[in-house]
């Protein structure tokens, strides 16, 4: 166990609708990273947020948003979904400081869009 | 920006051999190197990491070694056993965009 949580662990849900996944860090972390991970494929670097601020974008679309709450916890909202957003999204946190670069990753959340 | 690229992308072995799995990064400035493993649906676990002022590490049946010079670093599985199954990821942290790009796995099956 990482110490770093996800909520929901599977999420079903149609075409063009919107879904909020959840990420603890863990405790102490002050950065949330999020990553896609899509059947067969590597991990996809979304985004970063380091003590409530937006630290580092990678390849997120413009219909996905994240944020980091004063208590560290992060959400990721995906919205318009579309088929090819079936994925695992995985968050993880660091430290943050200054040479602290280990992350560890939560379970996982498993979205299928029909 | 940085790029990892890993190779095999599939590697077999029998119980008891070694394994090892090669990576390249093109952002000279990248300083951290981690290894991921991932079995099947469940999250990837940090299982060793390098940094650039070490050219080598290990931890029990695993290493990892770092060629700054020629921008590689590789994984070393000694006495495989089946419970090492999983696919592998490497990384590299760093360079210009200050997060972890992620090679495209690499998918080990030791045969018992």
């Amino acid at each position: 166990d990482s110490g770093v949580t996800q909520t929901p662990k599977h999420l079903i849900t149609a075409t063009g609708q919107r879904v909020t996944l959840r990420c603890s860090p863990r405790s102490g972390d002050l950065s949330v990273y999020w990553y896609q991970q899509s059947l067969d494929q590597g991990l996809q670097f979304l985004i970063q947020y380091y003590n409530g601020e937006e630290r580092a974008k990678g390849n997120i679309l413009e219909r996905f948003s994240a944020q980091q709450f004063p208590d560290l916890h992060s959400e990721l909202n995906l919205s318009s979904l579309e088929l090819g957003d079936s994925a695992l999204y995985f968050c993880a946190s660091s430290q943050g400081g200054p040479l602290t670069y280990e992350q560890y990753f939560g379970p996982g959340t498993r979205l299928t869009v029909t | 920006g940085e790029n990892v690229e890993q190779h095999p992308s599939t590697l077999s072995v029998q119980e008891g051999d070694s394994a090892v799995i090669k990576c390249t990064y093109s952002d000279s400035a990248s300083n951290y190197f981690p290894w991921y493993k991932q079995e099947l649906g469940k999250r990837p676990q940090l299982i060793i990491d390098i940094r650039s002022n070490v050219g080598e590490k290990k931890d029990q049946r695993i290493a990892v070694t770092l060629n700054k010079t020629a921008k590689h670093f590789s994984l070393h599985i000694t006495e495989t056993q089946p419970e090492d199954s999983a696919v592998y990821f490497c990384a590299a942290y760093g360079g210009s965009q200050g997060n972890l790009i992620f090679g495209k796995g690499t998918k080990l099956s030791v045969k018992p």
